[in-house]
């Protein structure tokens, strides 16, 4: 079955102890994408991946790192977290677009991180 | 730089009736539009894009979106409403196609169906 996983689905955690969320796709897509939602505000963007070892910021990247070093696989890392940064994150993946044609993005079942 | 909008916070149908749920954006150059529709506790799902062409997009679930360059607009329809297309809805759009544009999603609109 195509599906983007997400560990751990639910998380509670004190402010300034490192964690990381785990984010991996089965179906060989080369971009993936970090997004965050918070109520009022939608999702908004973290960080992407266009492919292996290329990543960028998004709109809101700030105490946020990534890493791209599989394909399948695209970690989100809170080095030092605070209650800001309480939220629902998503991850996501697709093909790339190319010349005409942009592809609909698969979404993980989401994380819920509690920062207290 | 792009946007999207999403004006209604919650919409309210009665089962059978037709439903709307509103996105109206800006992009330079042509726009990529999406609706994504999200469940209890579920992540995104796609329910439909458009691209280029026919200006009446069909999609998942019976679900259909109007494109209308002129008023820059994006809404999506259903002719008959299920309780059970109660959900959250997002629109998201993206601009002008290279490799460094990123798809903007709307604050998203609550469909409740009323029984």
């Amino acid at each position: 079955e195509a599906q983007v996983t997400q560990n751990p689905r639910y998380l509670i955690t004190v402010t300034g102890k490192k964690l990381t969320v785990t984010c991996s796709q089965n179906m060989n897509h080369e971009y993936m994408s970090w997004y965050r939602q918070d109520p009022g505000l939608g999702l908004r963007q973290i960080y992407y991946s266009m492919n292996v070892e290329v990543t960028d910021k998004g709109d809101v990247p700030e105490g946020y790192k990534v890493s791209r070093k599989e394909k399948r696989n695209f970690p989100l890392i809170l080095e030092s977290p605070s209650p800001n940064q309480t939220s629902l994150y998503f991850c996501a993946s697709s093909f790339p677009p190319i010349s005409g044609q942009i592809y609909e993005q698969y979404f993980g079942p989401g994380t819920r991180l509690t920062v207290t | 730089a792009q946007s999207v909008a999403q004006p209604e916070d919650q919409v309210n149908v009665a089962e059978g009736n037709p439903l709307t749920v509103k996105c109206t954006y800006s992009v330079s150059g042509n726009p990529y539009l999406f609706w994504y529709v999200q469940y209890p506790n579920r992540g995104l799902q796609f329910l439909l894009k458009y691209i280029t062409g026919d200006n009446l997009v069909k999609g998942s679930y019976g679900f259909e979106a109007e494109f209308n360059k002129s008023q820059t607009s994006f809404h999506l329809k259903k002719p008959s409403a299920l309780v059970s297309d109660s959900a959250l809805y997002f629109c998201a759009v993206s601009g002008v196609m290279n490799r460094d544009d990123k798809i903007i999603f709307g604050k998203g609109t609550r469909l409740h169906i009323l029984p």
